[in-house]
């Protein structure tokens, strides 16, 4: 089945503790993409790749890193936590940079930092 | 810069009629792509449709339309034949190509369809 997983799906941590949310998608996608959804303000990107070794920044990136090493894995890391990067985050892949390709969405994560 | 509006943050549509969700944009790249996704109670992003900047014709799929109005910068969603599965958020979205090939989102339409 074509999908794009995240892991964890929860996850509560504290300030200052580094954390990963991995996102593999098995689709050969060439374009990933990480988000962030929080109440009233929508989805916001953070980072997004157009392929291997190839990441740039979304409107939101400040507190996140990427790697994109291999072309179906797509880990967002915080290197420390803060409070207000407790969100939704979504991440999501499309076949390539081409206008009419949609992206397809992982199931999301819920972070908590407290 | 670019953006993307959406003005409505709840609407309300009686079971079987149709409803249209606004969404403006603007952007100065002269190639780009609009979506509308649907998240239901859920939480997973459904994509509904597409329309591309240099589409002459209005998108369509089953129940949903995209009006597209380049001139006015809008990409209204039109779902005709509401149903209760209908109820859910409705994000519009915009892909540019040529400033750096990102997705900029609305901030949403919660829909609910009344029986």
């Amino acid at each position: 089945e074509a999908q794009v997983t995240q892991n964890p799906r929860y996850l509560i941590t504290v300030t200052g503790k580094k954390l990963t949310v991995t996102c593999s998608q098995n689709m050969n996608h060439e374009y990933m993409s990480w988000y962030r959804q929080d109440p009233g303000l929508g989805l916001r990107q953070i980072y997004y790749s157009m392929n291997v070794e190839v990441t740039d920044k979304g409107d939101v990136p400040e507190g996140y890193k990427v790697s994109r090493k291999e072309k179906r894995n797509f880990p967002l890391i915080l290197e420390s936590p803060s409070p207000n990067q407790t969100s939704l985050y979504f991440c999501a892949s499309s076949f390539s940079r081409e206008l009419g390709e949609t992206q397809y969405f992982g199931p999301g994560t819920r972070l908590l930092v407290l | 810069a670019q953006k993307i509006t959406q003005t409505q943050p709840g609407m309300f549509v009686q079971e079987k009629e149709a409803v249209t969700l606004d969404c403006t944009y603007d952007t100065s790249d002269p190639s780009y792509g609009l979506f509308w996704y649907k998240q239901p109670s859920s939480g997973e992003m459904i994509f509904l449709i597409y329309q591309g900047s240099y589409d002459q014709q209005n998108a369509t799929e089953g129940r949903y339309s995209l009006n597209f109005q380049k001139a006015r910068k809008s990409a209204n969603l039109v779902i005709s034949a509401s149903q209760l599965g209908d109820s859910a958020m409705y994000f519009c979205a915009m892909r540019v190509y040529y400033t750096g090939n990102q997705f900029y989102f609305g901030t949403g339409t919660s829909l609910t369809v009344i029986p």
